[in-house]
């Protein structure tokens, strides 16, 4: 079965630091790799995605994360961390058999508290 | 371009009661999902939408919940009778197609089960 897991629940930055949020996976065939963002009251806001090629992905506003196969992994990651960078962020995965009905499975999600 | 559009954004009822919540997708999009996420959770699919047809409810509460997208645009998705459970925030995603392609999310319904 597919799955995602999230470690941490919260991860805690100053801003200025570099910053990841840890993400793992579990999931048959190639997987498609996502993450979003999610503000209070607002819905979920993509970032960027892993398909394939190139293991480091960029993303929107600064973030990249890198693909591990062998770990299977996908760490979210950005150099230098912004207060407005704190939100929930949440990694997914679908199975790349590309059919219909593969549906996004989501971790639990990690709160990033960027403070100045 | 404009995003996902949903209403309400917030609904508070009685247990027993029904509830419908509204999206209108991306346009040209033609898949499109309802998610349920429940408070601390990350969201879970509820039922998949190709243009008008069903490709993926085996998540869906089909003795409470029904859900449609009659012309392959806009859908409806419908809790009756409601229960505790129930309340968490529904988002509605689409996506050009299906596959690889990027989901994008709505601000999400926020029900309220009393």
């Amino acid at each position: 079965a597919q799955s995602v897991a999230q470690p941490e629940d919260q991860v805690k930055v100053a801003e200025g630091n570099p910053l990841t949020v840890k993400c793992t996976y579990s999931v048959s065939g190639n997987p498609y790799l996502f993450w979003y963002v999610q503000y209070p009251n607002r819905g979920l806001q993509f970032l960027l995605k892993y398909i394939t090629g190139d293991n480091l992905v960029k993303g929107s506003y600064g973030f990249e994360a890198e693909f591990n196969k062998s770990q299977t992994s996908f760490h979210l990651k950005k150099p230098s961390a912004l207060v407005s960078d704190s939100a929930l962020y949440f990694c997914a995965v679908r199975g790349g058999t590309n059919q219909a009905g593969t549906a996004l499975i989501f971790g639990k999600g990690t709160t990033l508290s960027v403070s100045s | 371009e404009a995003g996902v559009a949903q209403s309400p954004r917030y609904k508070i009822i009685e247990k027993r009661q029904s509830v419908a919540f509204w999206c209108n997708p991306i346009s040209g999009h033609a898949t499109l999902y309802w998610y349920q996420q429940i408070l601390g959770q990350g969201p879970k699919l509820l039922i998949q939408f190709q243009n008008n047809g069903v490709v993926d409810d085996s998540q869906l509460p089909k003795d409470r919940f029904s859900a449609e997208r009659l012309k392959g645009v806009d859908s409806t998705l419908k809790i009756q009778p409601a229960k505790l459970e129930d309340s968490a925030v529904y988002l509605c995603a689409s996506s050009l197609v299906v596959g690889a392609d990027t989901q994008y999310f709505g601000p999400g319904t926020r029900l309220t089960v009393l």
